[in-house]
């Protein structure tokens, strides 16, 4: 089965700290993404990544860094963490999808992490 | 821009009752679609998927959903709700270079 691990369930974190949520999937995906989870508003996309040390902005960007030095792990940083970041978040990783490219890779899905819900106080 | 719409937040439906949640799409090309479902406290599992081909798809727990170009729709339906069923549903859209995009999702509680 694919796994997708998120470090840590619950964080709690003041406002101001450098916050780093870490991610690691298991099953050689080129794509990884990280998302914020806020009741309403759905699942927002804050980066992804579809190769290593490769990185797209997504829709709420702001306030928010990744990086990702191996194929497998792809990280999540506050850089100064705000009361307004207080939230779930949870981590995605999926094949290369799209009409070209190997039979593989064009019939997946994203398997997601159980999700880090995070507290900034 | 590529865009999901889910227009019920809630949801109620007895168990056993048939449920359909809504799910609309705004996107230029052929879309990949998704439905997952979340559990309280849980990451999110995917139900079914939309590549191409039969418009109907077949997914697990005994849920379907039908892909209508037309209305832009990707709707999700089940004949027979369980207690367990209760959870939130969200649909998702592959939308530009390999990223996926979601709906708001909406609530299904489900009555004795």
């Amino acid at each position: 089965d694919v796994k997708v691990t998120q470090s840590s369930r619950y964080l709690v974190k003041r406002t101001g700290e450098k916050v780093f949520l870490e991610c690691v999937q298991d099953m050689d995906h080129e794509n990884m993404f990280w998302y914020r989870q806020d009741p309403g508003l759905g699942l927002r996309l804050i980066y992804f990544s579809y190769d290593v040390k490769m990185k797209e902005k997504g829709d709420i960007p702001e306030g928010y860094s990744v990086s990702r030095e191996k194929k497998e792990r792809f990280s999540l940083i506050l850089e100064s963490a705000s009361t307004n970041q207080t939230s779930m978040y949870l981590c995605a990783s999926s094949s290369w999808w799209g009409p070209t490219g190997p039979e593989r890779m064009k019939n997946t899905e994203a398997f997601f992490g159980q999700g880090t819900r995070l507290t900034v106080v | 821009a590529q865009s999901v719409t889910q227009p019920d937040i809630h949801i109620t439906v007895s168990e056993g009752a048939s449920l359909e949640l809504r799910c609309n799409y705004s996107y230029g090309a052929t879309p990949y679609l998704f439905w997952y479902v979340q559990s309280p406290g849980q990451g999110l599992q995917l139900l079914l998927k939309y590549f191409s081909g039969d418009t109907l798809v077949q997914g697990i727990k005994g849920f379907e959903a039908e892909f209508k170009r037309s209305q832009s729709s990707f709707n999700l339906r089940k004949p027979s709700v369980h207690w367990s069923d209760a959870a939130e549903y969200f649909c998702a859209l592959k939308s530009g270079f390999q990223k996926l995009v979601f709906g708001t999702g909406t609530r299904l509680l489900v009555s004795p």
